[in-house]
């Protein structure tokens, strides 16, 4: 069964503390996996998808990377703004389309 | 920037009672789908709808749940006789191509609130 797991489940930085979030994910033929960001009452917000191992996207201060396994996204110097709920997506092969989420990490940034 | 538009943002309803949610997709965008999200869970697929068909639906859209592009421009889902476990936060998406897999991937609304009681 296609899975998502991310953690930690909430994190929490100090301004210009940079992390890394985890999603791990198990998936038969991973066609991508894709990141989201959340804010309190709004529907999430694209940010990357990223399709094979290896694969690196960036911006600002936010970065993807993917393993075969897992993904991680490194938030470097973060800023209060970027306090969020960051959602990790996969999207399998076949014909469906649909994604498989993780719960989130909920992540604050203190100034 | 384009967005995709929901009303109503909250609805309370009784329990069998039915509700209509509509959405109003990016203009050029082909695909839609609906997700859910109950509160402290995950995102949940619902039904991903192209060229006027469902294309993928998952096991809870089942015989209660329907979606219709009625015209141009809305899409909307209907729940017949809701129940109290279809509460949760409803997420129209769009997209300009099929899954979402390219560099701007699903364009998602505010979400309506659903609560049944």
């Amino acid at each position: 069964e296609d899975q998502v797991t991310q953690s930690p489940e909430a994190l929490r930085l100090q301004e210009g503390e940079s992390s890394s979030l985890n999603c791990s994910y198990t998936v038969s033929g991973l066609r991508g996996l894709f990141w989201y960001r959340q804010d309190p009452g709004k529907g999430p917000e694209f940010l990357f998808t990223l399709y094979s191992a290896g694969e690196e996207k960036e911006k600002e201060r936010l970065k993807a990377t993917l393993t075969k396994k897992e993904s991680f996204l490194h938030i470097t110097a973060p800023k209060p703004e970027d306090s969020a709920t960051y959602l990790c997506a996969v999207q399998g092969g076949g014909n469906n389309r649909k994604l498989i989420w993780g719960l989130g990490t909920s992540l604050a940034v203190n100034p | 920037e384009p967005e995709v538009t929901q009303t109503p943002s909250h609805q309370v309803t009784q329990m069998g009672q039915e509700v209509i949610l509509r959405c109003v997709p990016i203009s050029n965008h082909l695909y839609f789908y609906w997700y859910r999200q109950i509160l402290g869970q995950k995102v949940e697929f619902l039904v991903s709808f192209y060229n006027n068909e469902i294309s993928e639906k998952s096991e809870i859209f089942d015989d209660q749940f329907s979606v219709e592009r009625p015209d141009g421009s809305n899409f909307t889902l209907k729940i017949r006789s809701t129940k109290l476990e279809d509460s949760a936060m409803y997420f129209c998406a769009s997209s300009a191509r099929r899954g979402g897999t390219d560099n701007y991937g699903y364009t998602f609304g505010s979400g309506t609130r659903l609560t049944v009681v």
